[in-house]
């Protein structure tokens, strides 16, 4: 069985850019959630993906948009990056509604915007 | 509005004295809480749910909806607990979980 894998675990990006982040979820997990976590700070929810539709959001801009693919595994897109968004950017795999098990975590993609 | 409270960034006790991580929620409905720990160099894992009624490492959690908290204790503190500490919440609505801001636990040897 393997975990959430996250790709790539660094980026630095130009203010402006744009930026994609994967995430391969943990095995027999078939929802995906995406958290930003600034230094010093828990996570925030970004969005949450099931059957490849959001299935919730939180307070982000429409910047920060994602997909779901047929496996299961997720990308989060960012556009228009803002020196703010520099962050670690984490993915969490997790049965539906995350009642029992909670999420599986990984280990996180750092994103420095310069 | 649905809320996780930490109140404190850093926790320091020796080894040996009990250990308590505070965590406060604000919510509606019906809560749905665990506690998630992060260690030195590793991935956020989930620690402990309130719906198991579980002791994992040492650490027990309950649920007090009077006082809507739902503090971490441990009787004897080790060395190896030293690590970060979320409280999270389970927005069942929105199928979310709201993470607190978390407590750095330090045990001194």
């Amino acid at each position: 069985e393997t975990g959430v894998t996250q790709s790539p675990t660094h980026l630095i990006k130009t203010r402006g850019q744009q930026v994609t982040l994967r995430c391969s979820s943990q095995s027999g997990h078939n929802t995906v959630s995406w958290y930003q976590q600034a230094l010093g700070q828990g996570p925030q929810f970004i969005f949450q993906y099931y059957r490849e539709e959001e299935n919730g959001r939180g307070n982000f801009p429409p910047r920060f948009s994602g997909l779901q693919f047929p496996n299961y595994s997720s990308e989060l897109n960012v556009n228009a990056l803002e020196l703010d968004d520099s962050a670690l950017y984490l993915c969490a795999s997790s049965l539906p509604a995350a009642r029992r098990e909670g999420y599986t975590f990984g280990s996180g993609t750092r994103l420095t915007v310069v | 509005a649905q809320r996780v409270t930490q109140p404190e960034k850093l926790l320091s006790v020796f080894k040996g004295a009990p250990v308590e991580l505070k965590c406060n929620y604000s919510y509606s409905g019906s809560p749905e809480l665990f506690w998630y720990v992060q260690y030195s160099r590793q991935r956020l894992q989930l620690l402990l749910r309130h719906i198991s009624r579980e002791s994992i490492k040492g650490f027990t959690a309950d649920l007090n909806k009077g006082e809507t908290s739902f503090h971490l204790k441990k009787p004897f503190a080790q060395e190896e607990d030293s690590a970060m500490y979320y409280c999270a919440l389970l927005y069942s609505s929105a199928s979310k979980i709201i993470f607190g801001s978390g407590t750095r636990l330090s045990i001194r040897p």
